[in-house]
């Protein structure tokens, strides 16, 4: 079974630094798919970014982007130029490839908040 | 484009009494999803449905049912609810097979169960 960890609970930021947010997992599968996914306090789940395991080009999307080291099993999530706008949960995601459907395996989360 | 809508926005239920979850969405995504969130975990999958028609158990479908109406709706039913079903629930959908991992969530439901 595959399993996602967010090893740190909470963490905080001053406005305009940068923060990287860690997460690793577990699995046998060697196709698949890593998401983070950000949960402002309105509640609303919003997709950040996404990594197909096969490409060895970590993601990119404005200021987030993504470090993803497959041996490892490691996949963390940089946020530049932090805004007060990102505070928010982060949560990693693991989905394997022609899997169950839509089968999103996710981590406890990381509740970030940015200082102004 | 209202994306995915969800009603209603909070519950309050005894033991033992029923309710439906509804979800809606205008997107005409393929596959629609039923989590749950608990405090301190991130979402479990309840229910998916793949497409009309279709539906799946997921990681925690035990005291649930769902049903795919049509391709816009998929409601979730609570035949005779629990405290431990007291939880924050969130519908998702997405476009298809291949970019199933980029769902599309709703609002949420914060259900309580007394």
């Amino acid at each position: 079974a595959q399993t996602v960890t967010q090893s740190q609970p909470e963490m905080s930021v001053q406005e305009a630094e940068t923060v990287t947010l860690s997460c690793t997992y577990d699995t046998s599968e060697n196709n698949y798919y890593l998401f983070w996914y950000k949960q402002p306090p309105s509640r609303q789940m919003i997709l950040v970014i996404r990594q197909e395991a096969y490409k060895q080009q970590n993601a990119t999307e404005n200021r987030f982007s993504v470090n993803f080291q497959k041996a490892a099993k490691s996949f963390s999530l940089k946020i530049s130029d932090s805004q007060l706008g990102d505070t928010a949960m982060y949560f990693c995601a693991f989905m394997r490839y022609g899997g169950s459907q839509g089968n999103l395996i996710f981590g406890k989360g990381t509740k970030l908040s940015v200082k102004p | 484009n209202a994306g995915v809508t969800q009603t209603p926005k909070f519950q309050v239920l005894k033991t033992g009494q029923s309710m439906t979850l509804q979800c809606a969405q205008d997107m005409n995504h393929n596959s629609m999803y039923w989590y749950r969130q608990d405090p301190g975990m991130g979402l479990r999958l309840i229910y998916y449905s793949a497409s009309e028609g279709t539906t799946d158990k997921g990681e925690v479908p035990n005291g649930y049912n769902v049903s795919r109406l049509n391709k816009r709706e998929f409601s979730l039913r609570l035949e005779s609810a629990a405290p431990s079903q007291t939880s924050v629930y969130f519908c998702a959908s997405s476009p298809h097979r291949d970019l199933e991992g980029e769902q599309y969530f709703g609002p949420g439901t914060r259900l309580t169960v007394t």
